[in-house]
């Protein structure tokens, strides 16, 4: 299966970090996306990790990859307000060219 | 700046009144796709284009057509919109199909009348 799951709404204080969690199902995913989403916007790519990574650090951003559990994460460092979005994560499993999203992740940024 | 365009952001219509919506991209990829989302739902593939090839989804209705008329641009469709295609449809784009990054545009808000 292709189901990609991820808790519904997330919400921190200013200046915390967040971690939004993912878990996918197909074994065989090559890439893993992290994409945010503004109000009435597109989706914005983030960053993401090839399949034989544990771990990716892009400046406030950091993704792991648990491949035994089938899990991924996002941690946003010192989170500020403009970080109030969706975030979905998605998997290409490199067969074809679809993207599998999650359900998508509401992080709240409160003062 | 290289991007993916898309024109207009919000298109109002009517009940099966035929509408065009329309993505360019400036990326010189070779693969555009066009995703339905639904209000808090995430992103559906609707089909993608591979250079002139297109790839229809199983489960993407006949309702929606698509054309690639060069490698900048490719239009959606909708010839008969229905309650149920008000959504936001974005477009996308990536170099190659296999484990490419798609890069999306803003997307375009359909609300049907």
């Amino acid at each position: 299966g292709e189901d990609v799951e991820q808790s519904l709404f997330l919400s921190v204080r200013e200046g915390d970090s967040s971690v939004i969690n993912c878990t996918y199902t197909d074994s065989s995913s090559t890439y893993l996306y992290w994409y945010k989403q503004e109000p009435g916007a597109g989706l914005q790519l983030l960053t993401y990790i090839f399949s034989n990574m544990d771990m990716k650090q892009d400046q406030r951003l950091t993704v792991l990859l648990n491949k035994k559990d089938k899990h991924l994460s996002l941690r946003i460092a010192d989170t500020q307000t403009g970080d109030s979005a969706i975030y979905f994560c998605a998997e290409n499993t490199g067969t074809a060219s679809k993207l599998t999203f999650g359900t998508g992740t509401r992080l709240q940024v409160t003062l | 700046d290289a991007m993916v365009i898309q024109n207009p952001r919000y298109q109002v219509t009517q009940f099966g009144k035929p509408v065009t919506l329309s993505c360019s991209q400036t990326l010189n990829h070779n693969v555009m796709y066009w995703y339905q989302q639904k209000s808090s739902q995430a992103p559906k593939l609707l089909f993608h284009y591979y250079d002139k090839d297109f790839n229809n989804e199983a489960d993407t209705p006949d309702n929606f057509q698509s054309r690639r008329p060069n490698t900048s641009f490719c239009f959606l469709d909708i010839r008969s919109p229905g309650l149920g295609d008000a959504a936001m449809y974005l477009c996308a784009t990536s170099r190659d199909t296999v484990a490419e990054t798609q890069y999306f545009g803003p997307g375009t808000r359909l609300l049907v009348l």
